[in-house]
């Protein structure tokens, strides 16, 4: 069964930073293009970040360039999203999700999410 | 950016209803629009993709249409599992963006 499996989700000062990761299981890992949505407590959906099947190319928000970078390890089946200088605002579960051929690219398959709270 | 509005922004249904969901997009998004499911507590479930195409494993009571800029996503016949949050989505142009969601739930 395809899985991904999100972690790092904590509660953060702002301004400070945080590492989220997502690992992917039940699929050839390196072969999918992946995102990052994350969702606001009560409120919808926001697509933050994207790359590539060999992470030489990414794509972000503007309300995250800049302070946010996306990256995967390919060997581990593994992606990051580096959040640096956090503000309240970025308070939301954040989800990782593959986008398939099967699907013309569209996400097929998502994680459970993980809780950043950014708050002093 | 295109931004995509859609409506109602709440829809009360009884059981066996059909329901008709509306996504309207600022400018063409041609074929690259999909429509997601998201019941409470869990993450977004793809449904259809590129308007009209179920997912797999998507019952054939969830049905996609429209062009352009306008689009309708139809439950000929709400199930009790159906009761939950949609949400419109496009990914032609960057930054791919969501619908701010049509709320199902029972009446």
């Amino acid at each position: 069964d395809v899985q991904l499996v999100e972690s790092g989700g904590d509660l953060v000062q702002p301004g400070g930073s945080l590492r989220l990761s997502c690992v992917g299981s039940g699929f050839t890992f390196s072969t999918f293009e992946m995102h990052w949505v994350r969702q606001a407590p009560g409120k919808g959906l926001q697509w933050i970040a994207y790359i590539n099947e060999g992470g030489s190319g990414a794509n972000y928000a503007d309300s995250v360039k800049g302070r946010f970078t996306i990256s995967r390890d390919n060997a581990g089946d593994s992606l990051f999203l580096h959040m640096n200088s956090l503000r309240v605002e970025d308070t939301a579960v954040y989800y990782c999700a593959r986008a398939s051929v099967t699907t013309e690219y569209f996400s097929d398959s998502w994680g459970h999410g993980t809780l950043v709270t950014v708050s002093s | 950016e295109i931004v995509l509005t859609q409506s109602p922004a709440t829809l009360s249904l009884s059981p066996g209803e059909r329901a008709t969901l509306s996504c309207r997009a600022t400018q063409s998004v041609s074929r690259f629009l999909a429509w997601y499911q998201q019941r409470p507590g869990q993450a977004p479930r793809l449904l259809i993709y590129d308007i009209f195409n179920r997912a797999p494993g998507i019952p054939d009571r969830f049905s996609g249409s429209g062009s352009g800029t306008d689009f309708t996503l139809t439950i000929s016949s709400l199930e009790p599992e159906d009761f939950a949050v949609y949400y419109c989505q496009q990914r032609k142009d960057w930054p791919i963006t969501f619908g701010p969601g049509t709320k199902v739930d029972i009446k």
